[in-house]
Formats: structure tokens, C-alpha cells, sequence
């Protein structure tokens, strides 16, 4: 069965940085192309980020050149560095395999207060 | 506000059809037919439905069924049942890029 985990999530404070994971079994990530959505509390799914197969990664623009997505491996984990947070980053962060997001993470919680 | 726009809110009763649509304001988006659907129950991750459009994803109830006419695309529930009740979101590319895009999302309520 396919399956994605994702952790660690937290509560940050503003300007501060977080490290999500988001761990697969089941399927080879690096064969895949992966995505991060999000979705803050009462609203709606929120493309954030993807990595294709082949190493290219992509972000919507209230992200871009604040979180990374990476990818490790040896131990067929997903994750997203994210940097410069702000409480409009408060969101639910799931992981999803595959261009059409088949398959997706129970999602992990980050909460961005002072 | 997205590129893709879908109403806020629909309503039907057990047993009805009802089609959620999901509208490209940018004409920029659907002109490609990779459009997918995901149901959302509250507390749940999204669950994907459709995809390229049209296809249903191997499991998915045949009371589901995806098309598209010009820049609107469209999500069909056939019977509906008490469990349809959910949030319900398009998703796809935007033009030309890498870059994606979800709808607004559709709370549909079953009467």
C-alpha cells in the first residue's frame, strides 16, 4: 500500500524557520514527482510546492524564495524547509505523490504566533 | 482570488445529479485537460477523484464523472448520497508553466 507521513510541525514564531518531512512507503519517491498543499484553518487547499522526478522544483509565488523543497533518497522522505515564516503560513501542510496527487499525507500543523 | 472559480456553495437532495463547475477567469489554465477534482470531508485529507478532465480514478464510485465545455470544467454526481457531503476543489495548471492552481473550492450540501 501506498502511504505518506508527514512531521514535524509545530508552533513558530514569526520571522522563524521549520523543517517538515513527509515520508513514503509503499512506492519509490525519487520516481515520482511530489507536491506540498497547504490549508489554513477555514479556507480552502493551497498549492505551495512540487519536484519532478527529475529534480525540478516549482513554488507559487508566496513561497518562492522562502521555502525549499528537497528530497533524500536513501531514506525516501520528502521534505520543506521554510524560512521567514508569517502568521499567513498557519496552514495544514500535506504532501501528495504524483501529478495528479493520488495519494496524499494525513497532513502536519503549522502554527506561526508570537 | 484564484484563477479558477467555483461556487461557494451547492446544495441537492439524495438521489438528485448535480454538477459542480469549475470556471477559468484567466483563460489561461483550462485550456489544457489536466484537471483533477478532489473530495474533502472536514478533518480529512483531500481525496482525488478525477483526472485529465475526465478520467476516474480507479475506485472512485461511477456516480462521479468529469467534463469540460470551453474554459469551464465540470464535476458531475449522479444519486447523490448523504456521504457526498463534502468540500470539493479543482485543481490544475496554469498555462504554459509548471506553476498549479486549486479552485476556491465547493461546499456541497446534501439536503
Amino acid at each position: 500500500e501506498e502511504r505518506l507521513v508527514e512531521s514535524g510541525g509545530g508552533l513558530v514564531q514569526p520571522g522563524g524557520s521549520l523543517r517538515l518531512s513527509c515520508s513514503a512507503s509503499g512506492f519509490t519517491l525519487s520516481g515520482n514527482y511530489m507536491s506540498w498543499v497547504r490549508q489554513a484553518p477555514g479556507r480552502g487547499l493551497d498549492w505551495v510546492s512540487l519536484m519532478y522526478s527529475g529534480g525540478d522544483r516549482y513554488y507559487a509565488d508566496s513561497v518562492k524564495d522562502r521555502f525549499t523543497i528537497s528530497r533524500d533518497h536513501s531514506k525516501n522522505t520528502l521534505y520543506l524547509e521554510m524560512s521567514r515564516l508569517t502568521v499567513e503560513d498557519t496552514a495544514v501542510y500535506y504532501c501528495a505523490k504524483g501529478p495528479n496527487m493520488d495519494v496524499w499525507g494525513q497532513g502536519s500543523t503549522v502554527t506561526v504566533s508570537s | 482570488q484564484s484563477a479558477l472559480a467555483q461556487p461557494a456553495s451547492v446544495s441537492g437532495s439524495p438521489g438528485q445529479s448535480i454538477s459542480l463547475s469549475c470556471t477559468d477567469t484567466s483563460s489561461d489554465v483550462i485550456r489544457s485537460d489536466y484537471v483533477s477534482w478532489y473530495q474533502q470531508h472536514p478533518g480529512r485529507a483531500p481525496r482525488l477523484l478525477i483526472y485529465d478532465t475526465v478520467k476516474r480514478l480507479s475506485g472512485v464510485s461511477g456516480r462521479f464523472s468529469g467534463s469540460k465545455s470551453g474554459n469551464t470544467a465540470s464535476l458531475t454526481i449522479s444519486d447523490l448520497q448523504p456521504d457526498d457531503e463534502a468540500h470539493y476543489y479543482c485543481y490544475s495548471h496554469t498555462g504554459g508553466s509548471s506553476l498549479r492552481v486549486f479552485g476556491g473550492g465547493t461546499k456541497l450540501t446534501v439536503l
